[in-house]
């Protein structure tokens, strides 16, 4: 089945600086990459998301970029803000097992 | 729109009972997927249903069951509690399962002592 890897485990950044998650996925089938944000205590959230046909996809200061080929998505915050404090999951759809894998999670704080 | 409900948010059970944990999916959305969440294994794949049945089913035991209903709600039970099965259960919505947003629950907080 697929397989999630998610770097790093912890992330900390000054306010306004750029923060970076990195995943690696195992399964060519998976086709459906989206992140999740969550706060402590509260459900996740989707923050963004990117289909296997397209190599990178932005929304303000977030941005995803997924390279298939190496079979990798990253997570790009700009601009930091301590609301940005959280924990962030990759995930990756198999279109085949139609299951969500979830990476095991960063832990980003942003140091005001 | 209201979102995905959950139903107990917290559960305090002891070892060898049984629960059933509920979701109500938002409306209009057919697929139901369940998840445990624990600080040691992260978010961790239990079943997905879409109309009523099983699609998909993660490496847990058999203790972990679901259903879901005509009106997509869906539950999942689990049986003979263990304490390691203390966590958080999330489930989660979405029109399809296939490359569409899944919404998340609350989630449920079951602790088994």
């Amino acid at each position: 089945g697929e397989n999630v890897e998610q770097h790093p485990s912890t992330l900390s950044v000054q306010e306004g600086d750029s923060a970076v998650i990195k995943c690696t996925y195992s399964d060519s089938a998976s086709n459906y990459f989206p992140w999740y944000k969550q706060e402590l205590g509260k459900r996740p959230q989707l923050i963004i998301d990117i289909r296997s046909n397209v190599g990178e996809k932005k929304d303000q200061r977030i941005a995803v970029t997924l390279n298939k080929t190496a079979k990798h998505f990253s997570l790009h915050i700009t601009e930091t803000q301590p609301e940005d404090s959280a924990v962030y999951f990759c995930a990756a759809l198999s279109g085949s097992a139609r299951q969500l894998t979830f990476g095991s999670g960063t832990q980003l704080t942003v140091l005001p | 729109k209201a979102g995905v409900t959950q139903t107990p948010r917290y559960l305090i059970k002891t070892r060898g009972q049984q629960v059933t944990l509920s979701c109500s999916p938002i409306s209009g959305h057919r697929s139901v997927s369940w998840y445990q969440q624990t600080p040691g294994q992260g978010l961790q794949f239990l079943f997905e249903y879409f109309s009523e049945t099983q699609r998909n089913k993660g490496n847990f035991p058999g203790r972990f069951s679901g259903r879901q209903f005509s009106n997509s709600r869906s539950e999942m039970n689990v049986s003979t509690l263990e304490l390691g099965d203390s966590a958080l259960y999330l489930c989660a919505s979405s029109f399809f399962s296939e490359e569409t947003e899944a919404f998340f629950g609350q989630g449920t907080r079951l602790t088994v002592v």
